[in-house]
């Protein structure tokens, strides 16, 4: 069966400008979650949706960072005014269900800002 | 705050078995221990979780002492293929990965 797919896999930008990133969870799963990876470092939790709600947005580093998902499927992680420091993998998970469930990770989207 | 501590890596010969070792010894009553491994270039893949119980899936078996404080994960007849990083994760609903250890396999 299909598994989480993140589109594009490759986005190259400059400074400055707005890059969405998106994320197709698996069928029927209700909780999503958005990680970035720099080199050398472990995930680091962004934000999770149960639903079409974000259920805890602790992890957004800052306010140019956005995520919606508006029917509870595919979710988009928005970036305003670029900076070098956010280039990383950005990584999606999908559960069944929030909590005690595992979360299959898609496979990445490699953000380079020059 | 990866809130779990591990060897930043580890070496095994293929076809013995690989003991990752992890303490956690702040976890709280209600927090699962998790491991998940990246091998390079991919996304993190679930490997096995528990609460108290020893725990075995056809991946791994866990090891929780009984003050939950450690845990070991035990790959029985490790393969060139479990070459990766493998962290271990505490925690519910979000996961907060540390560095984790890198598995070295060597034939």
């Amino acid at each position: 069966g299909a598994g989480v797919s993140q589109t594009p896999s490759n986005k190259v930008t400059e400074k400055g400008k707005y890059v969405e990133l998106r994320c197709d969870p698996i069928s029927g799963h209700t909780a999503l979650y958005w990680y970035r990876q720099s080199l050398g470092q472990g995930p680091e939790f962004l934000i999770y949706f149960q639903g079409t709600g974000a259920a805890d947005d602790s992890g957004l580093p800052n306010d140019r960072f956005f995520a919606v998902r508006p029917e509870g499927s595919v979710s988009t992680l928005k970036i305003q005014r670029t900076e070098r420091g956010d280039s990383a993998v950005y990584l999606c998970a999908s559960s069944l269900t929030p909590g005690e469930t595992e979360q299959f990770f898609g496979p990445g989207t490699r953000l380079t800002v020059l | 705050d990866a809130k779990t501590t591990q060897p930043p890596s580890m070496d095994c010969a293929e076809g013995r078995a690989a003991n990752l070792p992890c303490n956690h010894s702040t976890i709280s009553g209600n927090e699962y221990v998790y491991w998940y491994r990246q091998i390079h270039s991919q996304g993190p893949q679930y490997i096995i979780h528990g609460l108290k119980n020893n725990e075995t899936n056809e991946m791994a078996s866990l090891i929780i002492t009984e003050d939950r404080k450690s845990s070991t994960l035990i790959l029985p007849h490790a393969t060139l293929r479990d070459t990766a990083v493998y962290y271990c994760i505490r925690g519910y609903s979000t996961l907060t990965f540390g560095k984790g250890t890198m598995l070295l396999v060597s034939p």
